[in-house]
C-alpha cells in the first residue's frame, strides 16, 4: 500500500543547531515529493519539492532535502535553526496514479526550538 | 492574487446541524481538494475534484458531500454534524503535471467544533 511515514512526532533543537527531519514512503516507483511547513493557526506553506533530476533540492528559508531512492526517503535539513523555524512540518507525496491526484501527507513533525 | 480562500475561518455547530464550507481559488487550477487535519494524523483527504463537474471520494468521505460549482469553487457540506467531525478543514488546489501532480496550494483553514 502507498504510505508516507514521519517517524518523529516531536523534535527539540537548540537555536543555531542543525536539523534533520525524516520522511519515508512506501511505493513501487519514484513519486513526487514535497515538504510543507505549518505555523500555529496557519495554512500550509510549501518549502520545497522534488519531481526528478538532482536529488538534492533547495527550498525557501534555508531548507534543503535529499531524495534517496535506495532508502525511499526524502529528509529535510537545515544547517542552523532559527527560533522562527518552530512549527509543524509535513512531508507529502504525490503518487503517480492517474486515478488519484491528491497528495498523501505524513502525520507531521512538530519542531520546538530552544534559545 | 488571493490564492485559495476559505470561509468561514471558525465555526461552532451543535450536533445534527448542517453547514457548508466554501472554497474558491483564483489560480485557474483544475484540481481541488478538501482535507481534514486532526492531531497526530496529518492531513487526510475527504473529497477531491480533478476537474469541473467531477468529484471523487478520498480516504474519509463519510458524513460529507461536495459540490464543484465551477472551476473556481469547491464546497464541502456537512449534512448532520457529529462531534467526530470536529477538526480543522483545509481546501487546496493544484495544476496537474503529466504523470502526476504539482504542489498543492492551501487555504488558511476552517476550525470547526461540533458540540
Amino acid at each position: 500500500a502507498q504510505s508516507v511515514t514521519q517517524p518523529d512526532i516531536h523534535i527539540t533543537v537548540s537555536e543555531g543547531a542543525s536539523l534533520e527531519l525524516r520522511c519515508n514512503y512506501s511505493y513501487g516507483a519514484t513519486p513526487y515529493l514535497f515538504w510543507y511547513v505549518q505555523s500555529p493557526g496557519q495554512g500550509l506553506q510549501l518549502l520545497l519539492k522534488y519531481f526528478s533530476g538532482d536529488t538534492l533540492v533547495q527550498g525557501i528559508k534555508g531548507f534543503e532535502a535529499e531524495f534517496k531512492r535506495s532508502q525511499s526517503s526524502f529528509n529535510l535539513r537545515k544547517p542552523s535553526v532559527h527560533w522562527s523555524d518552530a512549527a509543524e512540518y509535513f512531508c507529502a507525496v504525490g503518487f503517480l496514479d492517474t486515478g488519484r491526484r491528491a497528495l498523501t501527507f505524513g502525520s507531521g513533525t512538530r519542531l520546538q526550538v530552544q534559545p | 492574487n488571493a490564492g485559495v480562500t476559505q470561509t468561514p475561518k471558525f465555526q461552532v455547530l451543535k450536533t445534527g446541524q448542517s453547514m457548508t464550507l466554501q472554497c474558491a481559488q483564483d489560480m485557474n487550477h483544475n484540481s481541488m481538494y478538501w482535507y481534514r487535519q486532526d492531531p497526530g494524523m496529518g492531513l487526510r483527504l475527504i473529497y477531491y475534484s480533478a476537474s469541473e463537474g467531477t468529484t471523487d471520494k478520498g480516504e474519509v468521505p463519510n458524513g460529507y458531500n461536495v459540490s464543484r460549482l465551477n472551476k473556481r469553487e469547491f464546497s464541502l457540506r456537512l449534512e448532520s454534524a457529529a462531534p467526530s467531525q470536529t477538526s480543522v478543514y483545509f481546501c487546496a488546489s493544484n495544476k496537474p503535471r503529466t504523470g502526476g501532480n504539482t504542489e498543492a496550494f492551501f487555504g488558511q483553514g476552517t476550525r470547526l467544533t461540533v458540540v
